[in-house]
């Protein structure tokens, strides 16, 4: 079944720089991919998501990335600030009709003043 | 106004233990699902429904029950909590459409067996 690899788990940057997170995955059939974003003591917030048609999104200061051939998936928040401190999650799903989501292992992103 | 609710919020129980967590969602979502959290795993399906008495298998359900008694409600039953069991618990609701599932998370309930 499908697997999804995401890294780092965690990172540090500085306010006003740009903060990357990966998730790899193992189904080439996989059509839906998604970020999560889940703050201290709250649940998981949708930030965005992409069908496997899109290579590139962008919206408010992020911005995913899809490389279907290397079966990658990106998140990049440019210029992050402290608000931007969260645990970030990838969720995948496949195209066979499947609904289920495929959670990778989270990001925990400390954006340091 | 949150539209996932679970309670309770916090809980201890010891090893034995029956414990039953609870979900209730606003969002008229036939999907409703109970994950687990724990750090290095991400999220961990345990077990899911799309209607009223309806109920699957996740990836995780070993040791635990689960039943959806109304569209609004489902719970999560651990009838003999094991330490194996401590980790936050996210009840999420969903319309369940296949090009692209958003999932609807309450804020969690954590659960300690000592």
């Amino acid at each position: 079944g499908e697997q999804v690899e995401q890294r780092p788990p965690h990172l540090s940057v500085r306010e006003g720089d740009s903060a990357i997170i990966i998730c790899t995955y193992t189904d080439s059939a996989t059509a839906y991919f998604s970020w999560y974003k889940q703050e201290a003591g709250a649940g998981l917030q949708l930030l965005m998501s992409v069908l496997s048609n899109v290579d590139r999104k962008e919206e408010q200061g992020l911005t995913v990335l899809l490389n279907k051939k290397d079966k990658r998936l990106s998140l990049n928040l440019t210029a992050a600030h402290p608000g931007d401190s969260a645990v970030y999650f990838c969720a995948v799903s496949a195209s066979s009709g499947s609904w289920q989501l495929i959670f990778g292992s989270g990001t925990q992103l400390t954006v340091m003043p | 106004e949150a539209a996932v609710t679970q309670s309770p919020r916090n809980k201890v129980t010891v090893t034995g233990g029956n414990v039953t967590l609870s979900c209730r969602q606003t969002n008229s979502h036939n999907y409703m699902y109970w994950y687990r959290q724990d750090t290095g795993h991400g999220l961990r399906l345990i077990h899911y429904s799309y209607g009223a008495g309806n109920l699957q298998i996740g990836d995780v359900p070993d040791g635990y029950k689960a039943t959806r008694t109304t569209q609004e409600d489902f719970f999560l039953l651990l009838e003999l909590a094991s330490p194996s069991q401590t980790s936050l618990y996210f009840c999420a609701s969903s319309d369940g459409r296949v090009s692209g599932n958003t999932l609807y998370f309450g804020e969690g309930s954590r659960l300690i067996v000592v």
